[in-house]
């Protein structure tokens, strides 16, 4: 299984830019990187995920590097309500009854902390 | 469309009851899994099921029960309850469409354990 590693905790100012970084070097090559957030006290929210190239949606902007070994999430522009806890997954492949699933494993995530 | 529905929100139990935390889903999503957090700890998975009959463990199962006998429902049972399952746990699902398919989370269930 591809693990993770990020920052136990980052600081932005708000309407600057949040780049969260995150090391998976064990990554397959069929493993897909993905980003979720967790709010204060709420289930955990989808942002984007990616496998080679760099993909960018409405909430953020993820980064992979060429070797896959690392990724970066931007917040193009932070707000007080981006801080929370914010995880980088990389998807497990196993079989169950004959069929492949991703199943998501969760580290500790970063606490990224907006501040005005 | 209520997406996935956890209850109780809250529970306090005693060493040794037992109980089961219900998790259902109205999307016919064929993924459901269990997750507990704790503090410092991350997400860790309990859990899962990829289809009805279909049931895995996950990270930590131990001291938890699953059962898939709907694609709706998949709810997870504490035998006997233990201070260490302390802990707030989330239950989630996914369709069939494949590894690139999002996961939906509950809201959570908040357990303490007296």
């Amino acid at each position: 299984d591809a693990k993770t590693t990020q920052p136990t905790s980052m600081d932005c100012a708000e309407g600057r830019a949040a780049n969260l970084p995150c090391n998976h070097s064990t990554i397959s090559g069929n493993e897909y990187v993905y980003w979720y957030r967790q709010i204060h006290s709420q289930g955990p929210q989808y942002i984007i995920h990616g496998l080679k190239n760099n993909e960018t949606n409405e909430m953020a902007s993820l980064i992979i590097t060429e070797d896959r070994k690392s990724s970066t999430l931007i917040l193009p522009h932070a707000t007080l309500r981006d801080t929370a806890v914010y995880y980088c997954i990389v998807r497990v492949i196993t079989n169950a009854g004959g069929t492949s699933y991703g199943k998501l494993t969760f580290g500790q995530g970063s606490i990224l902390t907006v501040h005005p | 469309n209520a997406g996935v529905t956890q209850t109780p929100k809250f529970q306090v139990l005693k060493t040794g009851q037992s109980m089961t935390l219900q998790c259902a889903q109205d999307m016919n999503h064929e993924y459901m899994s269990w997750y507990r957090q704790d503090p410092g700890m991350g997400l860790r998975l309990i859990h899962y099921s990829v289809g009805a009959g279909i049931t895995d463990q996950g990270e930590v199962p131990n001291g938890y029960n699953v059962s898939r006998s709907t694609t709706e429902d998949f709810p997870l049972r504490l035998l006997s309850a233990a201070p260490s399952q302390t802990s707030v746990y989330f239950c989630a699902s996914k369709n069939h469409g494949g590894l690139r398919t999002l996961l939906h989370f509950g809201n959570g269930t908040r357990l303490t354990v007296t």
